[in-house]
């Protein structure tokens, strides 16, 4: 079946460095969705990318599909203590299919 | 518009009890899905439906039963609590249609703990 893999697990930073957690899918993706859980919260849609390459950003926070459509990144500019918490990408195989969440990355921000 | 409702926020059970979860969502969406978050760790699979009485199995659905009856509900049953059933249960809509994405809106979370 399809899996969607993320790492790291886990990174702790300091407030104002940078942050970057990547998704790989074992399949070619029609689309893939990033959400948020802030601790002792539920998960939260952020984003979705669709096309092959493409980039959106949110503020200090930048997403990205791969070419291959088969991966993607979030990466965030100068933490905030206000970043904290687990980011879980979710992959969608073809339009119509159920997503597939990969395990997250647990994000803590040192002040 | 509420989204998804759960209820209880919180419980804590007997091994052996058995209790329901309760799940409703009111922005007329198709599927529903049930997850467990075990402290730390991503989101299992543990039910989901595509529309009021179908439901399917999905990678942990051991020790759980689910029934949808109306499009707005959807309950978790435990039966036969075991300490490994101890987890943070989310419930899940979405507006899942062939040429669409399963964009999914979450519930706040049942935490269940079994002694």
């Amino acid at each position: 079946g399809q899996q969607v893999m993320q790492i790291p697990q886990y990174q702790h930073v300091q407030e104002g460095e940078d942050f970057t957690t990547y998704c790989n899918s074992s399949t070619t993706l029609s689309n893939i969705q990033w959400y948020k859980q802030r601790p002792g919260g539920h998960p939260v849609f952020l984003i979705q990318l669709v096309k092959s390459g493409e980039v959106k950003k949110q503020k200090r926070l930048t997403f990205q599909f791969g070419e291959a459509k088969k991966n993607s990144s979030l990466h965030i500019t100068a933490t905030q203590t206000t970043d904290v918490g687990t980011y879980f990408c979710a992959g969608q195989k073809t339009s119509g299919s159920r997503l597939t969440f990969g395990e997250g990355t647990q994000l803590t921000v040192n002040p | 518009n509420a989204g998804v409702t759960q209820t209880p926020k919180f419980r804590i059970l007997k091994i052996g009890q058995s209790m329901t979860l309760q799940c409703t969502q009111d922005m007329n969406h198709n599927y529903m899905y049930w997850y467990r978050q075990d402290p730390g760790m991503g989101l299992k699979l543990i039910y989901y439906s595509v529309g009021a009485g179908i439901t399917d199995k999905g990678e942990v659905p051991n020790g759980y039963n689910v029934s949808r009856s109306t499009t707005e509900d959807f309950p978790l049953r435990l039966e036969l609590a075991a300490p490994s059933q101890t987890s943070v249960y989310f419930c899940a809509s979405s507006l899942l249609r062939v040429t669409s994405t399963d964009t999914q809106y979450f519930g706040p979370g049942t935490r269940l703990t079994v002694l």
